[in-house]
């Protein structure tokens, strides 16, 4: 067990819908990364939350966005969603503000699909 | 520019064979960070290792072993004696000093051990 939480394990939407996934970093953790998995392009880098302040984006597209909440519990807000929207959804955490200072700890995952 | 790449997409092997994991990088920076992360059928990723740019030794934890050599920018996972448990997918990931925001990663080996 990483420590790191995420709700839903899983979400089966509609095309066009909102949802909203959360995450529970380790204690004591104050970054957030989110990651999407889809079996064509593997492991993508959505964002980053450093002590509720984002810190880094990457591949996210502009009909998701993310907080970082005061009590450091994040969520991805995926909106418009699409097809190819379908994927696995991972949270991790780590202590510092920095990804290569140490390792990852990565919750259960999401398993979004949209129909 | 950042980028990890794992040739070999899936590799089954016979239970108590050795097998080797490729991973190859490129990245400009001269300091960066190298991990493997290993997916059980669970789905939540475990770290296994994290190797800076400057140490180059081997290294060897119970049946697991990695193989570091800048010169041909290859980051390799060998598992000795192969046990079922070891089957997943096993990532291999970069992140670099200069942009230490995320880590990238490749697009995953899947290992089956076959009894």
């Amino acid at each position: 067990d990483s420590g790191v939480t995420q709700t839903p394990k899983h979400l089966i939407t509609a095309t066009g819908q909102r949802v909203t996934l959360r995450c529970s970093p380790r204690s004591g953790d104050l970054s957030v990364y989110w990651y999407q998995q889809s079996l064509d392009q593997g492991l993508q880098f959505l964002i980053q939350y450093y002590n509720g302040e984002e810190r880094a984006k990457g591949n996210i597209l502009e009909r998701f966005s993310a907080q970082q909440f005061p009590d450091l519990h994040s969520e991805l807000n995926l909106s418009s969603l699409e097809l190819g929207d379908s994927a696995l959804y991972f949270c991790a955490s780590s202590e510092s503000s920095g990804a290569n200072t140490g390792e990852l700890f990565f919750g259960e995952g999401s398993r979004l699909t949209v129909l | 520019a950042q980028k990890v790449t794992q040739a070999q997409t899936e590799i089954s092997v016979v239970e108590k064979e050795d097998v080797t994991l490729d991973c190859v990088y490129e990245t400009r920076d001269t300091t960066y960070y190298l991990f493997w992360y290993k997916q059980p059928p669970s789905g939540e990723l475990v770290f296994l290792i994290r190797r800076n740019s400057f140490d180059e030794q081997n290294e060897i934890s119970g049946r697991y072993s990695w193989n570091f050599q800048k010169s041909t920018s290859s980051f390799n996972f060998t598992i000795t004696a192969s046990q079922v448990v070891d089957s997943a997918v096993y990532f291999c990931a970069l992140s670099e000093r200069q942009r230490d925001d995320k880590i990238i990663f490749g697009k995953g080996t899947r290992l089956h051990i076959l009894p």
